[in-house]
């Protein structure tokens, strides 16, 4: 069974930083690439970061870019998004995807952890 | 792409029939796919290739449509169906979008 299971979210200040972490499971991690989508309260989903299958090659939102880095440990199964500069407009639920293969769609996500921006 | 869903919220009964629509703003062929959504869980791939269902979901879910429009219908609605729902273009990886929503609730 896939599972992807978020931890690290939690209250931060404006300016702060937070890692968070996605532990995978139940399939061949480093044969897929990984994204971090974000859900602000009463919003819709908005794509933040994605990663290939090595690492070598990475994607930010405009929004997020030069402030959050996305990496993976392909050993450990554990994606990472190590979040600098925080602001409060960050303040989302962070789900770590699955995408399905090469040009496929989301298959598979996380329940997410959230992450709050307030002083 | 931007991706349009209507309506926003969509008020029907149980045992009725809900259709969602899914517009894009330039064509994907079918590179469309439904996600439902409810609170506090991770969301579910319910349909992907615009009108291919994953297995396990059940069949009065139904997608249809390519190009710029999809629609998302729901044949005879039952409780456990009443969430949001997303579609998400990934025509061009990895900047995939998604629709804004349409909240599916009970009338």
């Amino acid at each position: 069974e896939v599972q992807l299971v978020e931890s690290g979210g939690g209250l931060v200040q404006p300016g702060g930083s937070l890692r968070l972490s996605c532990s995978a499971s139940g399939f061949t991690f480093s044969s897929y690439a990984i994204h971090w989508v974000r859900q602000a309260p009463g919003k819709g989903l908005e794509y933040v970061s994605a990663i290939s299958t090595t690492g070598s090659t990475t994607y930010y939102a405009d929004s997020v870019k030069g402030r959050f880095t996305i990496s993976r440990d392909n050993f450990q199964n554990t994606l990472y998004l190590q979040m600098t500069s925080l602001r409060p407009e960050d303040t989302a639920v962070y789900h770590c995807v699955k995408v399905s293969g090469a040009g496929g769609c989301f298959d598979y996500w996380g329940q997410g952890t959230l992450v709050t921006v307030s002083s | 792409i931007v991706m349009t869903q209507s309506p926003a919220t969509l008020s029907v009964s149980p045992g009725e029939r809900a259709t969602l629509s899914c517009r894009a703003s330039q064509s994907i062929s079918s590179n469309l796919a439904w996600f439902q959504h409810k609170p506090g869980q991770a969301p579910r791939l319910l349909i992907y290739g615009a009108s291919t269902r994953v297995t396990g979901i059940p069949a009065r879910f139904s997608g249809s449509g390519s190009g710029t429009e999809f629609t998302l219908t729901i044949s005879s609605l039952q409780s456990e169906d009443f969430a949001i729902y997303y579609c998400q273009q990934y025509t061009n990886w990895p900047r995939y979008t998604f629709g804004q929503g349409t909240k599916l609730e009970i009338k």
